[in-house]
């Protein structure tokens, strides 16, 4: 069973500019939840899709959005990067909506110049 | 969201029981107690979850007090790849939004 993957691992981009960031789900896995992660900090939650409709939303402005495709991977998008996006951002997927526990990818690890 | 407060690192030997505490004094009645752990240069990984009975499975035990205000990990034996930032948290489901804390940063030593 293949797990949660990002794409790509590390990215490198300057102030302004904007970011497509990947996640492919487990396998039979429809709900997807975003998160960004602060260098020393936890996880901030961003937004969870859940079979591709927007399923509730963290503190965080309207320049984070995200899509999620019929075949239940997802991407985050942010625009008008700003310094303080710098961060790990992480995607997890969960099978059967809510209750069951969230699988984790690796992460991507987004530097903002 | 209601808090959780949890120690910000213990030390332990490998091969010995770990008990992570974790305070979490306005649970509602609905609230279920998960942990994830999250191993250096990796995403988090859930470790249990309960809402009132001790719960165990293949990775950790939980005790849960009978107020529910406090709850306690326990790792039996300790292996170095046990190593990470373990986080207690609050919530209705386990696959719902995740508010995480500070964590506790466990250090294994051989």
């Amino acid at each position: 069973e293949t797990g949660v993957t990002q794409s790509p691992t590390h990215l490198i981009k300057t102030r302004g500019q904007q970011v497509t960031l990947r996640c492919s789900s487990q396998s039979g896995h429809n709900t997807v939840s975003w998160y960004q992660q602060a260098l020393g900090q936890g996880p901030q939650f961003i937004f969870q899709y859940y079979r591709e409709e927007e399923n509730g939303r963290g503190n965080f402005p309207p320049r984070f959005s995200g899509l999620q495709f019929p075949n239940y991977s997802s991407e985050l998008n942010v625009n008008a990067l700003e310094l303080d996006d710098s961060a790990l951002y992480l995607c997890a997927s969960t099978k059967g909506g809510t209750y069951n526990e969230q699988f984790f990818g690796p992460g991507t690890r987004l530097t903002v110049l | 969201d209601a808090k959780t407060t949890q120690p910000n690192s213990m030390e332990s030997n490998e091969e010995e029981p770990v008990h992570l505490p974790c305070n979490h004094s306005t649970i509602s009645g609905t609230d279920y107690i998960h942990w994830y752990r999250q191993l250096p240069s990796q995403g988090p990984e859930y470790v249990i979850h309960g809402l009132t009975s001790n719960v165990n499975n293949r990775m950790a035990s939980m005790a849960i007090a009978e107020d529910r205000k406090s709850s306690t990990l326990i790792l039996h034996r300790a292996t170095l790849r046990d190593a990470a930032v373990y986080y207690c948290i609050l919530g209705w489901a386990a696959g719902n939004k995740l508010t995480f804390g500070g964590g506790t940063r466990v250090l294994v030593k051989p």
